[in-house]
């Protein structure tokens, strides 16, 4: 069965770096776009970006253009998002999610969620 | 581009039925029929119950539907059960650089 773990809680200070991976399992990794979701404490879902595993291209949101890094290793069948510059603003849960065969705009599966939590 | 616009809450009692609203523009719900709904349960990662407007999932209820008219797409549950109780995402496409452009979110319980 298809499954997406994610890598564990971080803490970071604000000004550092964060780089959350997801392992896929049970199926062809490279068949199947890859998205990034936030979701900050109390609030509803935000898109940060898409990455295909197959050719390794990115489609990112605007708001996160110049901060955030999404790659893969195929060899692992492993996505990482990296996101720079933190702030408070950026405590969340991290999700990776990856969508239908083919398609860009769904989310079939999800990780578990990763919390990131900056604070000084 | 603006999230879909969803009311922030909605209220059903067991075996009724609720609908949940999400409204966009001509730029996304009103284009595409890319529109998709997720179900979120407290503390776990959403889980996705209709996609492309209508269709739904392996394993979800048929309890479970969809439309859209205009820039207004829409979930409906019938035969409300209390595991219903969640909050639900809906989102669309919005061309090849915003995939899925998602809603505020709308707390659905069931009294």
């Amino acid at each position: 069965q298809v499954q997406l773990v994610q890598s564990g809680a971080e803490v970071k200070k604000p000004g550092a770096s964060v780089k959350v991976s997801c392992k896929a399992s049970g199926y062809i990794f490279t068949s199947y776009y890859m998205h990034w979701v936030r979701q900050a404490p109390g609030q509803g879902l935000d898109w940060m970006g898409i990455i295909n595993p197959f050719s390794g291209s990115t489609t990112y949101a605007q708001r996160f253009q110049g901060r955030v890094t999404m790659t893969r290793d195929t060899s692992t069948s492993t996505v990482y998002m990296e996101l720079s510059s933190l702030r408070s603003e950026d405590t969340a849960v991290y999700y990776c999610t990856r969508a239908l065969v083919g398609v860009t705009h769904t989310a079939s599966h999800w990780g578990q969620g990763t919390l990131v939590t900056v604070s000084s | 581009q603006s999230a879909l616009t969803q009311p922030p809450s909605a209220s059903g009692s067991p075996g009724q039925s609720v609908t949940i609203s999400c409204t966009g523009t001509s730029s996304d719900v009103g284009r595409y029929y890319y529109v998709s709904w997720y179900q979120q349960q407290p503390g776990k990662a959403p889980k996705l119950v209709i996609y492309d407007v209508s269709k739904r999932p392996s394993g979800v209820p048929d309890r479970f539907s969809g439309s859209k008219s205009g820039n207004t797409a829409s979930l409906t549950v019938s035969g409300l059960q209390a595991e219903d109780e969640a909050d639900y995402y809906c989102s669309s496409y919005a061309g090849s650089d915003i995939p899925m452009l998602f809603g505020g979110g709308t707390k659905l319980t069931v009294l």
